[in-house]
């Protein structure tokens, strides 16, 4: 079945640094691909998306590219502040080719960023 | 928009204890999804709704549980006969989806204790 493989955490990073999460899928159709991000306290909100091979999801300053060739869909973001901290779930839907409904997702990274 | 509400946001019921949880989609979207997330793991999908009509149950969806949405709007999720298992998160999402968009929207979980 589908399945989504993050990097493990968690990540601590310095304000400003450059981040990045791993994210790899396997999946027997071509899926949809998601960043879903989840700050203390608060519900699961979607980050970006990515509906096709090379297209580049952006928002708030994150980016990622699906990569079907790699099977990836790295997260990016090249200054984080300290508002970013919080647990990022990449997650895919429609692997199978049939259901575009249901989200597989990874287990979830935690970052941390320090002033 | 008042986004996805769900009730109550926590529960502590004892073994064998049925309980009921109700959510609340954003009122245009016809889809509704269930997920449960246990501690340091990725939302697990558990079942969808496209209005009324139950479309997808997962095998994670034992016969202790079952989920209605009786005029397509919110939606109930009832755990009969409860066991220390199924302490977790219990996460509802909606959406309209568009092609093979399908952006969902989640409401903040109701977390369950069995003890």
């Amino acid at each position: 079945g589908d399945s989504v493989t993050q990097m493990e955490g968690p990540v601590t990073l310095s304000e400003e640094a450059f981040l990045t999460i791993n994210c790899t899928y396997t999946a027997t159709g071509y899926p949809s691909l998601f960043w879903y991000v989840q700050y203390p306290g608060e519900g699961l909100q979607l980050l970006l998306k990515a509906t096709k091979a090379d297209d580049k999801g952006s928002n708030k300053g994150f980016e990622a590219t699906y990569r079907k060739e790699t099977t990836s869909f790295h997260l990016e973001k090249g200054s984080v502040q300290v508002s970013d901290s919080a647990v990022y779930f990449c997650a895919l839907s429609g692997g199978d080719g049939t259901s575009y409904g249901k989200l597989t997702f990874g287990q979830g990274t935690i970052l941390t960023v320090h002033p | 928009d008042t986004g996805v509400s769900q009730d109550p946001r926590h529960k502590i019921t004892k073994r064998g204890q049925n309980v009921t949880f109700r959510c609340d989609p954003i009122s245009e979207h016809n889809r509704l999804y269930w997920y449960r997330q246990t501690l340091g793991q990725g939302p697990e999908f558990l079942t969808y709704f496209q209005n009324e009509a139950q479309l997808e149950k997962s095998r994670l969806l034992s016969d202790r549980f079952s989920a209605e949405r009786p005029k397509g709007s919110f939606s109930t999720l009832e755990i009969q006969r409860t066991e220390q298992g199924d302490s977790a998160m219990y996460l509802c999402a909606s959406s309209q989806p568009r092609g093979r968009s399908d952006e969902q929207y989640f409401g903040p979980g109701t977390r369950l204790t069995v003890t």
